[in-house]
C-alpha cells in the first residue's frame, strides 16, 4: 500500500540537540508533507516538499527528498523542550489522498 | 491566521445512535476532508469532498457514514449507527487547491462510542 513509515519509532535527545525522522514510502508521489501532533491534538502541518524539489527549509526545520531512494528526512535543528511531539510524513499520489505514516514521537528533554 | 475549527470538542454516545461531527473550513478553501484516527494508531483517510459532491473515499467510508456541505460554511461527517470501533478521534482538514497542496487540520473531535 502506498503508505509513508517513519523512523525512528521514538527519538529522545537533550534540548540544544538536532533531531532527525526517517520517511519511506512504497510508490511514485506528487509530494510529500510533514505534519507535527501533539499528544491528543490534531495535526499541524509544517513543510511541504514536491517531487521535483530535494530540499526545502523553514525555520529550523530542513527536509529532504530523495525520490530515487523513495525516502524523505525531516532535521528539526537547536531543539527545544516544545519541539516534544509526534512528526509524521503523509504522501499522495494522483489524487488528494493523504496516506500517514506512523510517526516519530519526539521527546527533547530540557 | 484562517484556521479550520470542529465541533464538539469531544462526544460520547452510546452504540447504535448517529452521530453528526461538524467542521468549519478556512474560508476560501474548495476541498474538503474528514480523516480518522484510532487511539495510537495512523491517522486514517476516510473521504475528500469537491463542489458538493464526494471526490474520494476509502474503504473505511462505508455506507454509515455520509458528508455533507449543508451552507456555505460548515461541512459534517455523520454516522449513522455507530459501532464501538468508529471510537477515534475525527480530523476536518482543507485545502485551497486539489492536487497535492498543504490541507490545513482542525483540532479534532474525539467520539467515544459505548
Amino acid at each position: 500500500s502506498q503508505q509513508g513509515e517513519e523512523d525512528p519509532q521514538a527519538l529522545s535527545i537533550q534540548e540544544g540537540e538536532n533531531a532527525t525522522m526517517n520517511c519511506s514510502y512504497k510508490t511514485s508521489i506528487n509530494n510529500l508533507q510533514w505534519y507535527r501532533q501533539n499528544s491528543g491534538r490534531g495535526l499541524v502541518h509544517l513543510i511541504l516538499i514536491r517531487s521535483n524539489e530535494r530540499e526545502k527549509h523553514s525555520g529550523r526545520l530542513r527536509v529532504t527528498l530523495d525520490t530515487s531512494k523513495k525516502s524523505s528526512s525531516l532535521l528539526i535543528t537547536a531543539s527545544r523542550a516544545a519541539d516534544t511531539a509526534s512528526y509524521f510524513c503523509a504522501t499522495d499520489l494522483a489524487g488528494n489522498q493523504f496516506y500517514f505514516g506512523t510517526g516519530t514521537s519526539l521527546t527533547v528533554i530540557p | 491566521e484562517p484556521e479550520v475549527t470542529q465541533t464538539p470538542s469531544h462526544q460520547v454516545t452510546q452504540m447504535g445512535q448517529e452521530v453528526i461531527l461538524r467542521c468549519v473550513p478556512i474560508s476560501n478553501h474548495l476541498y474538503f476532508y474528514w480523516y480518522r484516527q484510532i487511539l495510537g494508531q495512523k491517522v486514517e483517510f476516510l473521504v475528500s469532498f469537491y463542489n458538493n459532491e464526494i471526490s474520494e473515499k476509502s474503504e473505511i467510508f462505508d455506507d454509515q457514514f455520509s458528508v455533507e456541505r449543508p451552507d456555505g460554511s460548515n461541512f459534517t461527517l455523520k454516522i449513522r449507527s455507530t459501532k464501538l470501533e468508529d471510537s477515534a478521534m475525527y480530523f476536518c482538514a482543507s485545502s485551497e487547491a486539489l492536487m497535492g497542496e498543504t490541507q490545513y487540520f482542525g483540532p479534532g473531535t474525539r467520539l467515544l462510542v459505548l
